[in-house]
């Protein structure tokens, strides 16, 4: 059974702070991962996505993976009132017919 | 475009009704994708299909769900007979590959709640 990890929090980090999210997989084969965003009340929408080992950064987002570790994690720098929402981390398994495989969500609150 | 399009947004039934939720892709994708999220189980992936075809169901819970992709621009999740359990927000996704390198885009979603 192919697992992905995540804290379900809630995180609570003031505004400006950093947030650091982690997740976990358990296939050793994955190959691509992807950070969702999710509003209360919204659909998912990806803001990162990661395929090699070091850091990526996108503005104040920051997506790191270790694979020799199965460890991905997304960092918000300077971090917003407006970033509190739910984020789902997933991994592709790299296997012929295999879709995404998606962590239960690590819920982020931002306090002004 | 205009995105993946669900309906209904909202769906409140009874017991042992039919349920059917619909779903559009966006224009040109190939996968489509139906999801169930719950507080306790998170998102889960039930069926998904490449060019009209269902590629994986594993995830489809009983005989009670069933899923078709008649065309490329239509799809429809099927509960028959329902049950209070399947109270869920069900999302479609749509992509141009499975996942590798491809975004997923969601739908809005329709919440069903089963009396």
């Amino acid at each position: 059974q192919k697992e992905v990890e995540q804290n379900s929090g809630p995180l609570s980090v003031p505004e400006g702070a950093i947030a650091s999210l982690n997740c976990t997989y358990s296939d050793r084969g994955s190959q691509s991962f992807f950070w969702y965003r999710q509003y209360s009340g919204k659909s998912p929408e990806l803001i990162m996505s990661i395929y090699s080992n070091g850091d990526k950064e996108d503005g104040r987002f920051t997506a790191q993976l270790n694979k020799a570790s199965q460890y991905v994690s997304l960092l918000i720098r300077d971090s917003q009132p407006s970033d509190s929402a739910t984020y789902l981390c997933a991994v592709n398994p790299n296997q012929a017919g295999t879709a995404l495989i998606f962590g239960k969500g690590t819920t982020l609150s931002v306090s002004s | 475009d205009a995105g993946v399009i669900q309906s209904p947004r909202h769906e409140v039934t009874e017991m042992g009704q039919e349920v059917t939720l619909r779903c559009k892709p966006i224009s040109g994708h190939d996968y489509l994708f139906w999801y169930r999220q719950t507080m306790m189980r998170g998102l889960e992936l039930l069926i998904y299909f490449n060019n009209n075809v269902p590629i994986d169901d594993s995830g489809m819970p009983e005989d009670r769900f069933s899923a078709k992709m008649p065309n490329a621009s239509f799809s429809t999740l099927k509960i028959q007979p329902s049950e209070p359990r399947d109270s869920a927000v069900y999302f479609c996704a749509s992509s141009l590959t499975a996942g590798a390198a491809d975004t997923q885009y969601f739908g809005p979603g329709t919440r069903l709640t089963v009396l």
